[in-house]
């Protein structure tokens, strides 16, 4: 199975250290996203590439949040200076694009759980 | 008004019956609509995805559409305790320049009692 990939799987880290998450997407997959889930809500959307451009980052990524993805392969989300409110999922997505006008469907990895303390 | 909204539920259904989730969204173009489904402490995973007006059938499942109302609806039949998960309705918005986001709702738990 070549689904999508993260790692770790789980982080436990203290108040103001930085954390690093990666992820491998589905080897034919040319985008790929990031999203942040907390207990009992849906998904939230990050920021999404396309091969190694980023092209979106939502309002709510902080200047701590950082994400890059520099051979259009696997991507790293980083977070600097954690705080409490970071702990979540965090949930690495990716589809195939076919072109303008298409919608593709994003396929979700295991996720990273971060708990910081 | 949230953007996409869901009954958090949970909803409780016998095994056997048709168990049905609804979801709203608030933005009028969008076109692309799509059901995942959440194990507790599981990633979301792909069921249906419904892009026209109408019904799709997949097996036990059912996407409906209706843009006009702009509403899309899930029905389980023959629910088995398999089912039971978080369901959720996921919008790729319309209006926002050609995001590729997804827009998630909050989810509605489902339990299939045996």
């Amino acid at each position: 199975d070549t689904g999508v990939s993260q790692d770790p799987r789980h982080k436990i880290t203290k108040r103001g250290q930085n954390v690093t998450f990666r992820c491998d997407p589905i080897s034919e997959h040319n985008r790929l996203y990031w999203y942040r889930q907390t207990l009992g809500q849906g998904p939230e959307f990050l920021t999404y590439f396309q091969n190694e451009a980023q092209l979106e980052k939502s309002r709510l990524l902080s200047d701590r949040f950082s994400a890059e993805r520099p051979k259009g392969s696997f991507s790293t989300l980083e977070i600097q200076r954690t705080e409490q409110g970071d702990s979540a999922m965090y949930l690495c997505a990716s589809s195939p694009f076919r072109g303008t006008g298409y919608t593709d469907t994003q396929y979700f990895g295991p996720g990273t759980r971060l708990t910081v303390l | 008004q949230k953007e996409v909204e869901q009954n958090s539920g949970p909803l409780s259904v016998p095994e056997g019956a048709i168990a049905s989730l609804n979801c709203t969204y608030s933005d009028r173009g969008s076109q692309s609509f799509f059901w995942y489904r959440q194990y507790s402490g599981k990633s979301p995973e792909l069921i249906m995805s419904i892009y026209s007006n109408g019904d799709k059938e997949d097996g036990r499942f059912t996407a409906q559409l209706n843009k006009a109302s702009q509403y899309v609806s899930l029905l389980i039949r023959d629910s088995q305790p398999s089912d039971s998960a978080t369901y959720l309705c996921a919008v790729r918005p319309g209006t926002q320049g050609g995001s590729e986001k997804l827009v998630f709702g909050k989810g509605t738990k489902l339990t299939v009692n045996p």
